[in-house]
């Protein structure tokens, strides 16, 4: 498996575009993770999904931001419309739910600069 | 709501010293933490994972203990080396309304001196 991948790498966009961030995690992987990561505030947890299904969303900042699990093999964490302060790395993860030895897998992140 | 603190923020130390990175959190009902490395500009790399039921694990220079009741977790580095240079966060693992759930730490940014 090649691991979590998510698109694109960099995304540098001009404020009140709309933005979406993808991710593929892997295959088998039952739970994603939508983190934030910034200097100031450090790795933020977004979002997560468990089969498909969002299950806790309270991270999510403002209505401008959504997520989608359409299937298990992918989602997307959309920004509309975008606003320079949205300017982080965002990492997707996922994990396998089964048993207790489960450790989380990270994409590389994407580089959101709004401007 | 679960918090992990990482302390110190940063820590520089000359090549060849042994180093303790430390991660407290909150809830202690949890099952699991994992540490993780993070260089300048990548991704989160998973250095060990540590079961709830687990007192310590070890991979190579590195060993990770953790006390549940404490809630607390350190990130032992023996003989450090300029290549161990980035930024270690511990994650949190634990249910949530019968989910799983990860809280990460602020983060440790170390400097290995050569």
């Amino acid at each position: 498996d090649a691991g979590v991948i998510q698109s694109p790498r960099h995304e540098v966009t001009e404020m009140g575009q709309e933005v979406t961030l993808r991710c593929k995690p892997i295959s088998g992987h039952d739970y994603l993770f939508w983190y934030r990561q910034t200097m100031m505030r450090g790795l933020e947890l977004l979002i997560y999904f468990n089969n498909n299904v969002p299950i806790d969303d309270s991270g999510m900042p403002e209505d401008r931001f959504s997520a989608k699990m359409p299937n298990a093999s992918f989602s997307t964490l959309k920004i509309q419309p975008s606003e320079p302060r949205d300017s982080a790395v965002y990492f997707c993860a996922s994990r396998s739910g089964t048993g207790m030895n489960t450790e989380a897998f990270f994409g590389q992140g994407t580089r959101l600069t709004v401007v | 709501k679960q918090e992990v603190t990482q302390i110190p923020a940063a820590l520089s130390v000359p090549e060849g010293e042994n180093l303790v990175l430390n991660c407290s959190f909150t809830d202690s009902a949890i099952y699991n933490l994992q540490w993780f490395r993070q260089d300048p500009g990548k991704g989160l790399t998973s250095l060990l994972l540590i079961q709830s039921s687990q007192r310590e694990q070890t991979s190579g220079r590195l060993n990770a203990s953790l006390d549940k009741s404490s809630g607390r977790s350190t990130l032992y580095i023996a003989a450090s080396q300029p290549g161990d240079s980035a930024t270690y966060l511990c994650a949190v693992g634990e249910l949530s309304g019968g989910y799983q759930k990860v809280t990460f730490g602020t983060g440790t940014k170390l400097q290995v001196i050569p």
